[in-house]
């Protein structure tokens, strides 16, 4: 089955720096590559997602590249601010519609310095 | 209430008891799951649901047992648990359709079992 690889495990920036974090996934039929955030006490909510048709997909500050061939994608916060600070999880599926069988990273826990 | 609900929001219970964790989506969704969230590892998925029937169980316990009366709904039921149960359980609920994979979380149910 899938297993998705996410590092690093923390990272910490400061103010205004730029964040990347990378993960890689095991099953080339995977699809369908979406990052969730997480605060602390909050639920996990889709930030960016990405499908295997498209190499890079931008939404203001955050963005998500992929290398099908390497199999691994990649999240990047550029201007980071204290609101960022939260744990990320990539996770990757098969996508084509129908009930998605999501596998997740480790997760990342950022942390914005001021 | 919109979006995805779950009841309780916390959880502590004997091993011996029974309980069962509620959830429920407002979104017009097709498919629910069920993730089991500890600290330090990643979220796991445990089941998976499509139109009301089970498509995934993911080597979970029997003393886990999750129940899906219509699209809207989803419990899960749980008995004789174990310590290493407690974590956070999460539920969640997408469409089905091609391009809408996005999974929306609710908040989650805090479990302590003693």
């Amino acid at each position: 089955g899938e297993n998705v690889e996410q590092h690093p495990s923390t990272l910490s920036v400061q103010e205004g720096d730029s964040a990347v974090i990378k993960c890689t996934y095991s099953d080339s039929a995977s699809n369908y590559f979406p990052w969730y955030k997480q605060e602390l006490g909050k639920r996990p909510q889709l930030i960016i997602d990405i499908r295997s048709n498209v190499g890079e997909k931008k939404d203001q500050r955050i963005a998500v590249t992929l290398n099908k061939t390497a199999k691994h994608f990649s999240l990047h916060i550029t201007e980071t601010q204290p609101e960022d600070s939260a744990v990320y999880f990539c996770a990757a599926s098969m996508g084509g519609g129908g009930a998605q069988k999501l596998v997740f990273g480790q997760g990342t826990r950022l942390t914005i310095n001021p | 209430e919109t979006g995805v609900t779950q009841t309780p929001r916390h959880l502590v219970m004997g091993m011996t008891n029974k309980k069962s964790l509620k959830c429920e989506q407002h979104l017009g969704h097709n498919a629910m799951y069920w993730y089991k969230q500890s600290a330090k590892k990643p979220l796991e998925l445990m089941f998976v649901y499509n139109f009301k029937e089970q498509t995934e169980n993911n080597s979970v316990p029997s003393r886990f047992s999750p129940e899906c009366p219509n699209s809207s709904h989803l419990f899960l039921h749980l008995h004789t648990l174990q310590p290493e149960d407690s974590a956070l359980y999460l539920c969640a609920s997408s469409q089905t359709s091609i391009r809408q994979e996005t999974q929306y979380f609710g908040p989650g149910t805090r479990l302590l079992v003693l």
